[in-house]
């Protein structure tokens, strides 16, 4: 256990519709990072939060969107949503350091798009 | 470009049977991790090296990190069907980006 959870488990939405996936960060924690995960490949990084400002974000178009509230939770929006868009989407909440990031991730939301 | 390649990407083997994942970069980093992941799940740490040439030990699991800080390698020693999953291997660069870099994973099957 992380300590880490997202909500909901999975999600079955059609094609063009809109999306919010929640995540709650491990307590201490300030920076939560989203990620897309398909079948059998590792995460693609989406964009990261820190502090409730965008710090980073991956190669995702703009219908990817996100927030990050003060409680450091934070939720991960995605507009017209097209096909390829079904995947594992993973939640990790950090605490940012001078040298390393250790990442704890919550159990992910699958999508399936239709 | 995949800045962390990871190799094999697949590995099947039986129980008992020692293996050895691999990753590497040209790219130097300050620290690197190594998580497994279950279907459906998310990736869970395993360990974190930070320093060049550094040994870490978890039961029969041995993580080393390149001297050079480029590369990492896991080796599990008489493996067993609950180690089957996604091993990822990620990375934070050294400089002033701290971004976690991922490599893409070694699905590994252990058979009984």
């Amino acid at each position: 256990e992380t300590g880490v959870t997202q909500s909901p488990t999975h999600l079955i939405k059609t094609r063009g519709q809109q999306v919010t996936l929640r995540c709650s960060s491990q307590s201490g924690h300030n920076t939560v990072s989203w990620y897309q995960q398909a079948l059998g490949q590792g995460p693609q990084f989406i964009f990261q939060y820190y502090r409730e400002e965008e710090n980073g974000r991956g190669n995702f178009p703009p219908r990817f969107s996100g927030l990050q509230f003060p409680n450091y939770s934070s939720e991960l929006n995605v507009n017209a949503l097209e096909l390829d868009d079904s995947a594992l989407y993973l939640c990790a909440s950090s605490v940012r350091t001078a040298y390393q990031e250790t990442q704890y991730f919550g159990p992910g939301t699958r999508l399936l798009v239709l | 470009t995949q800045l962390l390649e990871q190799s094999p990407q697949f590995l099947s083997i039986q129980e008992g049977e020692n293996l050895t994942v691999y990753c590497n970069s040209s790219s130097v980093f300050s620290s690197l991790q190594w998580y497994r992941q279950e279907p459906g799940e998310g990736p869970v740490l395993l360990v974190t090296v930070v320093t060049g040439g550094e040994v870490k030990k978890l039961k029969r699991l041995t993580f080393q990190f390149g001297d050079a800080r480029k590369d990492s390698s896991l080796h599990i020693t008489a493996a067993q069907t609950g180690d089957t999953g996604l091993y990822l291997c990620a990375g934070v660069r050294a400089g002033n980006n701290r971004k976690l870099i991922w490599g893409l994973g070694t699905s590994l099957a252990v058979n009984p």
